[in-house]
């Protein structure tokens, strides 16, 4: 079946560092990626997306690059706020098998920005 | 225009008993899933529905249960709760196939369920 591996956190950083946050898929065809965030105690929202190979997500400053040579969907940032201290996800989305969309979430990657 | 709202925010009930749990989507939005967030085991899909039909259902026992209204509107329905139960219950609303490229999710800030 579908699954998404996202790095374990937390991941802490100062104010303006760069930020990786590493994730991979497996899926039986050509899923939809995304990264979506979740604010305390909010529900999550749509960061960005990419629906096939090489296409760039970005939002915000953040983008992920989808390649389907090493299934991967890297979310990064040149500069990180306090203000992007949250939960990120990295999902997919794979209608392939049985002809129904599903969404894949990975478990989460917390980041917290220090001044 | 109006996100998706879940009500009630916050619940607090007891063992054995049930609740219904209620999300209204997006205007124009006809895909509605449901999903249980917990620290231990993170986001868990329940069931999506489309067009009050349920399209789509994750490994989670007959106690859960949902239905959707013809005005997209959404109930999500707990039987005989247990202490396993207590999590945040995430409703989301797309507006065609579920979560698909061109029609990503777009969650409500969920209520919190605590069974004691």
């Amino acid at each position: 079946g579908d699954s998404v591996t996202q790095m374990e956190g937390p991941v802490t950083l100062s104010e303006e560092a760069f930020l990786t946050i590493n994730c991979t898929y497996t899926a039986t065809g050509y899923p939809s990626l995304f990264w979506y965030v979740q604010y305390p105690g909010e529900g999550l929202q749509l960061l960005l997306k990419a629906t096939k190979a090489d296409d760039k997500g970005s939002n915000k400053g953040f983008e992920a690059t989808y390649r389907k040579e090493t299934t991967s969907f890297h979310l990064e940032k040149g500069s990180v706020q306090v203000s992007d201290s949250a939960v990120y996800f990295c999902a997919l989305s794979d209608g392939s098998s049985g002809g129904y969309q599903k969404v894949t979430f990975g478990t989460g990657t917390k980041l917290q920005v220090i001044p | 225009k109006a996100g998706v709202t879940q009500t009630p925010r916050y619940l607090i009930k007891t063992r054995g008993q049930q609740v219904t749990l209620s999300c209204s989507p997006i205007s124009g939005h006809r895909s509605v899933s449901w999903y249980q967030q917990t620290p231990g085991q993170g986001l868990q899909f329940l069931f999506e529905y489309f067009s009050e039909t349920q399209r789509n259902k994750g490994n989670f026992p007959g106690r859960f249960s949902g239905r959707q209204f013809s005005n997209s509107r959404s109930e999500m329905n707990v039987s005989t709760l247990e202490l396993g139960d207590s999590a945040l219950y995430l409703c989301a609303s797309s507006l065609g196939w579920t979560g698909s490229g061109n029609s990503p999710l777009h969650f409500g800030n969920g209520t919190r369920l605590t069974v004691t």
